[in-house]
């Protein structure tokens, strides 16, 4: 069965600085999608980035890349030039390319920032 | 796009009624849903994948009596909480996953639920 295991509870990070959230994942499968939700104190959950394995380009969304490494099995979201706003909860989750589309989530990591 | 809503966005009940919430894709259609359930500081636990004109298929764990599950149309998913009791209380999240590209989950803004 595939896990997702974010280590960092919690995270600071200075206004205008840069920050890298951590996500290891265990999986057989050599086809699959990796994401990032953000979770600000309104719950509700927002897209930041996706991933599909058989891409080795890592993803970009604006201030926010990812470092995919397939073989280390790592998935980790940096955020640069951090904002207020982007204090949250951060998800990490996996997603096999078949059978059943459910996602299966980290424990989250908690960003704080710091003006 | 990929706009997802939820009704109500809070309820309060009292124990032994039941509650119904909505989940609604606006902009897209839906063939795949999903519910979940999210205990404060904690992360999303799966309890239910709904299918357009099909049974839901529920986690382990899940009672699938307890928490009725209904995916009448391709915009529209439902879920009852039935008899429900102060452990019940939670936070209810649904999401939708765009037919014909169903990698991506868009979710709700959620529904809080109080049972007294």
């Amino acid at each position: 069965a595939q896990t997702v295991t974010q280590s960092q509870p919690e995270m600071s990070v200075q206004e205008a600085e840069t920050v890298t959230l951590s996500c290891t994942y265990d999986t057989s499968e050599s086809d699959y999608y990796l994401f990032w939700y953000k979770q600000p104190p309104s719950r509700q959950m927002i897209l930041v980035i996706r991933q599909e394995a058989y891409k080795q380009q890592n993803a970009t969304e604006n201030r926010f890349s990812v470092n995919f490494q397939k073989a280390a099995k790592s998935f980790s979201l940096k955020i640069s030039d951090s904002q207020l706003g982007d204090a949250a909860m951060y998800f990490c989750a996996y997603r096999s390319a078949k059978g059943t589309y459910k996602y299966i989530f980290g424990t989250g990591t908690r960003l704080k920032v710091l003006a | 796009g990929a706009v997802v809503s939820q009704h109500p966005s809070r309820v309060i009940c009292k124990s032994g009624t039941s509650v119904k919430i909505e989940c609604r894709s606006l902009d897209f259609q839906a063939t795949t849903m999903f519910w979940y359930r999210q205990f404060p500081k904690q992360s999303l636990m799966l309890m239910a994948t709904s299918n357009e004109g099909s049974k839901a298929t529920y986690e382990q764990g899940v009672e699938k009596d307890k928490f009725l599950i209904n995916h009448a149309s391709l915009t529209l998913s439902t879920l009852t909480v039935t008899s429900a009791h102060p452990e019940d209380s939670s936070f209810y999240i649904c999401s939708a996953s765009v037919s014909g590209a169903q990698e991506t989950q868009y979710f709700g803004p959620g529904t809080r639920l109080l049972v007294l």
